[in-house]
């Protein structure tokens, strides 16, 4: 997991509830990312940032949102919007240099609707 | 539109023999390939990866080979192990200039399951 720290390990959310899903990185990367992983599928990108105050929308960023205020944090926000949001949650990071894109990802969160 | 996938998405090895996990793409822009192992209820783990322009890499026990002209990559574990079991993903960096650059694309993933 390297020093990229997801918490909690396990999240519950009730039926029109937000829920906040923290990455936090001591690896002085530039960007962060959020994937989410269903059963027996790959990964697919919520939203991922390049730069502290800024972030962009990857291929399922409708019912989450994200916020980039400090270099080290990238939290997720599954919102009541999200109508099926069991995954599990993985956070990377990475620095891009010479063209390679190395992502080191933390432990990943598992949520599940009670 | 562009995507990475796999032709297996399980393969059982005893353990000892050489495993080779393949994996196609269709991004022909792509100029970085990486190749991960998720164990069970963990994070993606980086195992190797590769540039473009070149065709064969080595690591530890482990080998990538790429081949532009069929957009085909492949990881290669020799003498696998119990502790090898896992899903491993490939995933391609797409080339700069192009407004997807810094962004991985992960294929669906290949179980490994090694037999003792």
């Amino acid at each position: 997991d390297g020093g990229i720290t997801q918490s909690p390990k396990y999240l519950f959310r009730k039926e029109g509830q937000n829920v906040t899903l923290s990455c936090e990185q001591n690896l002085n990367h530039d960007a962060m990312y959020w994937y989410r992983q269903d059963p027996g599928q790959g990964l697919r990108l919520i939203y991922y940032s390049q730069i502290v105050n800024d972030f962009q929308k990857g291929d399922i960023a409708e019912g989450y949102s994200v916020s980039r205020e400090k270099k080290e944090s990238f939290p997720l926000t599954v919102t009541s919007a999200q109508k099926n949001p069991t995954a599990f949650y993985l956070c990377a990071s990475s620095n891009v240099q010479h063209n390679k894109n190395i992502q080191y990802f933390g432990a990943g969160t598992r949520l599940s609707v009670l | 539109g562009e995507s990475v996938g796999l032709h297996l998405p399980t393969l059982s090895v005893q353990e000892g023999d050489n495993s080779i996990i393949n994996c196609a793409y269709s991004n022909s822009a792509s100029d970085y390939f990486i190749w991960y192992k998720q164990e069970s209820g963990k994070g993606p783990q980086f195992i190797i990866d590769i540039r473009s322009n070149m065709d064969k890499r080595q690591g530890q026990r482990v080998t990538v080979l790429l081949n532009k002209t069929v957009k085909h990559l492949s990881l290669q574990i020799a003498a696998t192990q119990p502790g090898d079991s896992a899903v491993y993903f490939c995933a391609e960096n797409n080339g700069p200039g192009g407004t997807s650059y810094g962004k991985l694309t992960f294929g669906q993933g290949t179980i490994l399951t090694v037999h003792p």
